[in-house]
């Protein structure tokens, strides 16, 4: 199946940083990617979708400056947490799906701590 | 996408069969049954999706009814690896691919015990 990475797996940082989590399609292209957020215990929330070439489009409730989203190529999307808080610490994924299939292939996720 | 209800978790002694149900009574006709399962600390994976006919494949088997108001997950030999959240979600398909966003409730927690 189709396989999606992201980059880096676990990251810590400190109050006030700027995180970048790459998302990228290792073997097909994605013009769209999707990006989600888990708290412990609960279940995926989308946060936002990210479009190849175009702006992103975010869920009702996530601050568009704070969650910045690129999507440089049809390969390879970017979220920036900027000035991370303690409350942005949280499982990032992103997901992707190739355009010729059903499916929705996700990454390996991101642990993000913000100290 | 239609709203779907699972049981909060589940037991299954290792070996056995698992069978994870799922309603899904508002789902429209172009809407397919999707499952996924997320092992803790992982992205989810695609486990097997159906329209109306029942669905089988290396990981598991899907039983959809004939009103496809519920389905049922069935995972014919449960090991120890297979304890996960399993998520069923139905939603629109195509191949034309673009914008499909998925949408996660909170699915069944399922224990695979020795």
């Amino acid at each position: 199946g189709a396989v999606v990475s992201q980059h880096p797996s676990r990251v810590i940082c400190k109050s006030g940083t700027s995180v970048k989590i790459e998302c990228r399609s290792l073997d097909f292209q994605a013009t769209t990617m999707f990006w989600y957020r888990q708290f412990p215990k609960q279940s995926l929330m989308l946060m936002a979708t990210s479009n190849e070439g175009s702006k992103a489009t975010y869920e009702q409730g996530v601050e568009k400056d704070k969650f910045l989203i690129n999507h440089a190529s049809l390969t390879l999307s970017t979220l920036t947490v900027t000035s991370a808080h303690p409350e942005d610490s949280s499982f990032y994924i992103c997901s992707a799906n190739p355009g010729t299939t059903n499916e929705q292939f996700f990454g390996p996720g991101t642990r993000l701590t913000v100290l | 996408d239609a709203k779907t209800t699972q049981p909060t978790s589940m037991d299954c002694a290792e070996g056995r069969a698992a069978n994870l149900p799922c309603n899904h009574s508002t789902i429209s006709g172009n809407e397919y049954v999707y499952w996924y399962r997320q092992i803790h600390s992982q992205g989810p994976q695609y486990i097997i999706h159906g329209l109306k006919n029942n669905e089988t494949n290396e990981m598991a088997s899907l039983i959809i009814t004939e009103d496809r108001k519920s389905s049922t997950l069935i995972l014919p030999h449960a090991t120890l690896r297979d304890t996960a959240v399993y998520y069923c979600i139905v939603r629109v398909a195509s191949n034309s691919g673009g914008y499909q966003k998925v949408t996660f409730g909170i699915g069944t927690k399922l224990q695979v015990i020795p």
